[in-house]
């Protein structure tokens, strides 16, 4: 049952375009949500998250967008960049409960 | 920089035989996480801990266990390693106050269980 869903495995963007990442989720209890960022032979980082009493939030190029209704996320890098190649998560969580639950994981190439 | 570390960062073992994975974390951290990651499943959480001697089960928790003994320290076990137990293992800790929703990640550790 995966409750926290990147239907794309992979997305490849040009250099200074945007790159828009998308995750779905279907427990309507998930009330915070993230994104991390991984590199090979590394540790996922925390990139950005959001309280599901907002729908937007940013930090620099990067901007997380929450739908409630339609029970989708995405994130939105602007302009991408070579260094933002790599594999991104989107992970959710409820309120008292310690559990991250991630999505599969999206690849991100950006082409020079 | 969370100032965590995992050890072994690499690690190629038997079947049956018992491993021990360390993550150790310098900045007094009360929560501690371990999860595994596989293809198609992401991250998925084995045990976490709230504190010294303080730890519950993940969704999967099954043939893994785990002891803090010290703030510091959170060691997972694995008893009598499987093959289905080969897996990159991350450890993690919880963010501090305004950030307590967030969790960050060590550097992992390869585990191969022939």
């Amino acid at each position: 049952d995966q409750q926290v869903k990147q239907n794309s495995p992979s997305l490849s963007v040009q250099e200074g375009r945007i790159s828009i990442l998308n995750c779905d989720y279907t427990n309507s209890m998930f009330d915070y949500f993230l994104w991390y960022k991984k590199y090979p032979a590394e540790g996922p980082t925390f990139l950005i998250s959001i309280s599901s009493i907002k729908d937007k939030n940013e930090d620099g190029r990067f901007t997380v967008f929450l739908n409630k209704s339609a029970k989708h996320l995405s994130l939105h890098i602007v302009p991408s960049q070579p260094g933002d190649s790599a594999v991104y998560f989107c992970a959710a969580k409820t309120f008292g409960n310690e559990k991250l639950t991630f999505g599969t994981g999206t690849r991100l190439t950006i082409i020079p | 920089d969370a100032g965590i570390t995992q050890s072994p960062r690499h690690k190629v073992t038997e079947t049956g035989t018992p491993v021990t994975l360390r993550c150790h974390q310098t900045e007094n951290h009360r929560y501690m996480y371990w999860y595994r990651q596989d293809p198609g499943h992401g991250l998925r959480l084995i045990h976490y801990s709230y504190g010294v001697k303080d730890t519950d089960k993940g969704e999967v928790s099954d043939g893994y266990s785990v002891s803090r003994s010290k703030t510091e320290d959170f060691l997972l076990t694995l008893e009598s390693a499987t093959s289905s137990q080969t897996s990159v293992y991350f450890c993690a800790i919880r963010g501090l106050a305004g950030a307590s929703n967030e969790q960050f990640f060590g550097p992992g550790t390869r585990l191969t269980v022939l």
